[in-house]
């Protein structure tokens, strides 16, 4: 099994509005990522874990908040976004470094 | 700092052609190279993924070259078909592998 689940998979919110999304792999992945991706640009790095411990975060602003409640499980939490922060937000794992990464199928936001 | 390159931005074949596309990089001290393909509004889907120590790999149709001294790898499709239009992605492995660096794509057309 080589698959990363996002959910939701379309998510609207307002500026004010707080909420998450949730991604999840049972493949045994001890390093997972946040990506955002834009329209016809490539996906840039949002946040890293390794081990359940954040590793890298890309200077991200703090209304993008991440979580890793356990091996495999990890949360963004979002709160105060800008219409800009509207982009597919994409899910990644892999097992150790060097390691192929696999990605999700990714949640479609928009911040209205 | 590692850059990635990927000429051309976009590509438009007959169905049936054997293809190449391209992608440079500007740090020989890459750890890896992964190939993707994305589908519009989907994730990433692995096609591909060669560690700095390999020169290639094959899965199907397709063959992925790596060349650390010229800072060139190359993705192989051959017979191409229509479901193989989409947008292809490399990205380096750098800082001990935890990261992937993309390139801007080559979005791929095959013509029926």
């Amino acid at each position: 099994d080589t698959e990363v689940t996002q959910t939701p998979k379309h998510l609207v919110m307002g500026m004010t509005n707080k909420k998450s999304l949730k991604c999840e792999q049972h493949m045994g992945h001890r390093a997972m990522y946040w990506y955002k991706q834009k329209a016809k640009k490539p996906p840039e790095l949002m946040f890293v874990y390794s081990y359940e411990k954040l590793s890298i975060n890309e200077s991200v602003p703090s209304r993008f908040s991440p979580e890793c409640p356990n091996s495999s499980l990890l949360n963004l939490h979002l709160h105060a976004l800008q219409p800009e922060d509207s982009a597919l937000y994409l899910c990644a794992s892999k097992e150790t470094s060097g390691s192929e990464q696999f990605f999700g199928p990714g949640t479609r936001l928009t911040v209205l | 700092k590692q850059e990635v390159t990927q000429i051309p931005a976009a590509l438009s074949v007959p169905e049936g052609e054997n293809l190449v596309l391209n992608c440079s990089f500007t740090d020989s001290a890459i750890y890896n190279l992964q190939w993707f393909r994305q589908d519009p509004g989907k994730g990433l889907t692995s096609l591909l993924l060669i560690q700095s120590s390999q020169r290639e790999q094959t899965s199907g149709r397709l063959n992925a070259s790596l060349d650390k001294s010229s800072g060139r790898s190359t993705l192989y499709i051959a017979a191409s078909q229509p479901g193989d239009s989409a947008t292809y992605l490399c990205a380096g492995g750098t800082e001990g592998a935890q990261k992937l660096v993309f390139g801007q794509g080559t979005r791929l057309t095959i013509n029926p």
